[in-house]
């Protein structure tokens, strides 16, 4: 079974600074991978995804991540956070195959606090 | 553009009682979900449905069962509702089997059960 690990439970980073959030998933096999995020009592929305291709993807806000096959990380990063970004990201994945259905597979999620 | 749209927004049940969360959504996405969102323990999967008139067992389905009603609406069941299930319910839909493209979210249930 998949499994993915965010590394970081919580994230406090001041406005303007750079941000990295970790993420690292467990399987041998192709994967398509998701960066959602969730602000305070709101549902889930997608941020970016990889599918294949180049590895460095680009997302909505200013975010980006980076695919690392090697490493099995698919790590979130910003280079300028605002205080709108605080709010909790998830790190998930999906196996490619017909009979996966869509069904994601869930990080334990990071908080990210942006401080002024 | 509704999207996926979840009801009740918020719930108080006592152990025992019985209660159905529904979920419809308006784009007609073939695959639908029903997720557990619990601190610290990330979305976990309960049940799903991969078209209209299937359904299967996720992750943690012990204590809940669902039903397709139609392609739109996916409800998700809670028979004799324990303490333990107090968690935020999303319901979740994407476009087609295998194809993977994102799945799109609801607001969420909230529900607490004492």
């Amino acid at each position: 079974a998949q499994s993915v690990t965010q590394l970081d439970s919580q994230v406090p980073v001041f406005e303007e600074a750079p941000v990295e959030l970790r993420c690292n998933y467990s399987s041998s096999v192709s994967v398509y991978l998701f960066w959602y995020v969730q602000y305070p009592n709101q549902g889930l929305q997608l941020l970016l995804k990889y599918l294949s291709g180049s590895t460095l993807v680009k997302g909505i806000n200013g975010f980006e991540a980076e695919f690392n096959k090697s490493q099995t990380s698919f790590h979130l990063r910003k280079p300028s956070v605002h205080i709108s970004d605080t709010a909790e990201y998830f790190c998930a994945v999906s196996d490619p195959g017909g009979t996966s259905y869509g069904k994601l597979t869930f990080g334990q999620g990071t908080i990210l606090t942006v401080h002024p | 553009n509704a999207g996926v749209t979840q009801t009740p927004k918020f719930q108080v049940l006592k152990t025992g009682q019985s209660m159905t969360l529904q979920c419809a959504q308006d784009m007609n996405h073939n695959s639908m979900y029903w997720y557990r969102q619990d601190p610290g323990m990330g979305l976990r999967l309960i049940y799903y449905s991969a078209s209209e008139g299937t359904t299967d067992k996720g992750e943690v389905p012990n204590g809940y069962n669902v039903s397709r009603l139609n392609k739109r609406e996916f409800s998700l069941r809670l028979e004799s509702a324990a303490p333990s299930q107090t968690s935020v319910y999303f319901c979740a839909s994407s476009r087609r089997p295998g194809q993977n493209t994102e799945a799109f979210f609801g607001q969420g249930t909230r529900l607490t059960v004492v």
